[in-house]
């Protein structure tokens, strides 16, 4: 399994709704991320998990909380959004340590906060 | 801090030229350089990684080159065809970091 598998695809929700985006890897990986992505930008980084650990957290407002109950699952738990955390969320691995290898990336979960 | 860009911004061909795609970084203390592809609304596939020891990296139609010294790669497309549109997405792994500092982009579209 070479990929990184990232549910739902589409999620719409309210400012008031609480919900969660996951992610799932079995390549072993070790580190794990998310990024946000608006319209016509590059991603940037959120959060960087590695062996379980949060270890980067790039200010990112306590409205997002992620969590890693294990070295192949991602959460992104969501609560009172603004309409402006609209993007694409996505997900990417990586072998920690491996500083040679690249960065393998989900397929996205488009969000809508209306 | 690491800044990447990319010229062109947007690039129309016609199908069957070849071309190439501009990334340009501020620090070349890197580990590896990566070349995406991202198609409207969906995730980044991987096309090309290139260590900071390298100079190029192919892949069927697809070549990555990289100069670490002036901070610049290249991604040439031999052959464009229309399912090449997309936009395309580079990405450099600064030394002793762990994450990605990504480019503007350069959207292309390939004209049958």
């Amino acid at each position: 399994d070479t990929e990184v598998t990232q549910t739902p695809k589409h999620l719409v929700m309210g400012m008031t709704n609480k919900k969660s985006l996951k992610c799932e890897q079995h390549m072993g990986h070790r580190a794990m991320y998310w990024y946000k992505q608006k319209a016509k930008k590059p991603p940037e980084l959120m959060f960087v998990y590695s062996y379980e650990k949060l270890s980067i957290n790039e200010s990112v407002p306590s409205r997002f909380s992620p969590e890693c109950p294990n070295s192949s699952l991602l959460n992104l738990h969501l609560h009172a959004l603004q309409p402006e955390d609209s993007a694409l969320y996505l997900c990417a691995s990586s072998p920690r340590g491996g500083i040679h290898y690249g960065y393998t990336f989900g397929s996205g979960t488009r969000l809508t906060v209306v | 801090k690491q800044e990447v860009t990319q010229i062109p911004a947007a690039l129309s061909v016609p199908e069957g030229e070849n071309l190439v795609l501009n990334c340009s970084f501020t620090d070349s203390a890197i580990y590896n350089l990566q070349w995406f592809r991202q198609d409207p609304g969906k995730g980044l596939t991987s096309l090309l990684l290139i260590q900071s020891s390298q100079r190029e990296q192919t892949s069927g139609r697809l070549n990555a080159s990289l100069d670490k010294s002036s901070g610049r790669s290249t991604l040439y497309i031999a052959a464009s065809q229309p399912g090449d549109s997309a936009t395309y997405l580079c990405a450099v792994r600064p030394a002793g970091a762990n994450n990605l500092f990504f480019g503007t982009g350069t959207r292309l579209t390939v004209i049958p």
